[in-house]
C-alpha cells in the first residue's frame, strides 16, 4: 500500500520570505517515483518534479528546490523568496512500478504581498 | 502542440442518471488517468487506461467505469449517480511507460454536480 501524508493543510508567509512543504511518503516498493505537483487558483494541476527512489541527489530549480531523504521517508519542498505567483495547493505524490499514483491531501499556499 | 482537452467543463445532473465525461490527451501519449478531486477526500485515483486496456483500478465501486478508444481518447462512465458523486473529476495523459514513472500532464477538468 502506498500513503502521503502532507501534514500542512495550509500555510501563510509573506512574500520574500521562504517556506517549506513537508512531505512523508509510504510505499513498501524498492523502487518508486515521487512527485510534486502544483494547483493554482485556476485549478489545473502542474507538474514540478520527479524524482526516482536510487535518485537522493538533491534539486534546485530557481528559488525552488527539493530535499529527498529516504531514511526518514521525506521528499520536501522549498520555496525560496515567496512570490505571491507561489500562492497554490501543493500536492505530492507517489508511485511504484505500474501501480497507481496516490497523491496527498495537498498543502494550501497562500503569500501575502 | 494541444493540452489535454476534456468535455464538458460542467454537468449538472439529478440523483440515479449517469454521466459520461470525455478526455483527449496529448498527441503521443498512450496513457490516460482518471482522479476524482472532492474537498474532503482530495485527488483519489479512478483507473488508468493504457492502450485501451485499464491498467490500473482505484478503490470506487463499479458504477465507475471507462474506456479507451484506439485514438487514446478516453471516456468515463458514472451511473446511477449519487450525491457524493459531486466533484471535479480531472484526466491526466502521460508517455508510454505510464503514471507511475512519468510525467503527468492533467486536463482543467469536469464539474459535476448531482442534485
Amino acid at each position: 500500500a502506498q500513503k502521503v501524508t502532507q501534514a500542512q493543510t495550509e500555510i501563510s508567509v509573506v512574500e520574500k520570505e521562504d517556506v517549506t512543504l513537508d512531505c512523508v511518503y509510504e510505499t513498501r516498493d524498492t523502487t518508486y517515483y515521487l512527485f510534486w505537483y502544483k494547483q493554482p487558483p485556476s485549478g489545473e494541476l502542474v507538474f514540478l518534479i520527479r524524482r526516482n527512489s536510487f535518485d537522493e541527489q538533491n534539486e534546485i530549480s530557481g528559488r525552488y528546490s527539493w530535499n529527498f531523504q529516504k531514511s526518514t521517508s521525506s521528499f520536501n519542498f522549498t520555496i525560496t523568496a515567496s512570490q505571491v505567483v507561489d500562492s497554490a495547493v501543493y500536492f505530492c505524490a507517489v508511485s511504484g512500478g505500474y501501480q497507481k499514483v496516490t497523491f496527498g491531501t495537498g498543502t494550501k499556499l497562500q503569500v501575502i504581498p | 502542440k494541444a493540452g489535454v482537452t476534456q468535455t464538458p467543463r460542467y454537468l449538472i445532473k439529478t440523483r440515479g442518471q449517469q454521466v459520461t465525461l470525455s478526455c483527449s490527451p496529448i498527441s503521443g501519449h498512450r496513457s490516460v488517468s482518471w482522479y476524482q478531486q472532492t474537498p474532503g477526500q482530495g485527488l483519489q485515483f479512478l483507473f488508468e487506461y493504457f492502450s485501451e486496456t485499464q491498467r490500473n483500478k482505484g478503490n470506487f465501486p463499479g458504477r465507475f467505469s471507462g474506456r479507451q478508444f484506439s485514438n487514446s481518447r478516453s471516456e468515463m462512465n458514472v451511473s446511477t449517480l449519487e450525491l457524493g458523486d459531486s466533484a471535479l473529476y480531472l484526466c491526466a495523459s502521460s508517455l508510454a511507460g505510464g503514471a507511475a514513472s512519468n510525467e503527468q500532464f492533467f486536463g482543467p477538468g469536469t464539474r459535476l454536480t448531482v442534485l
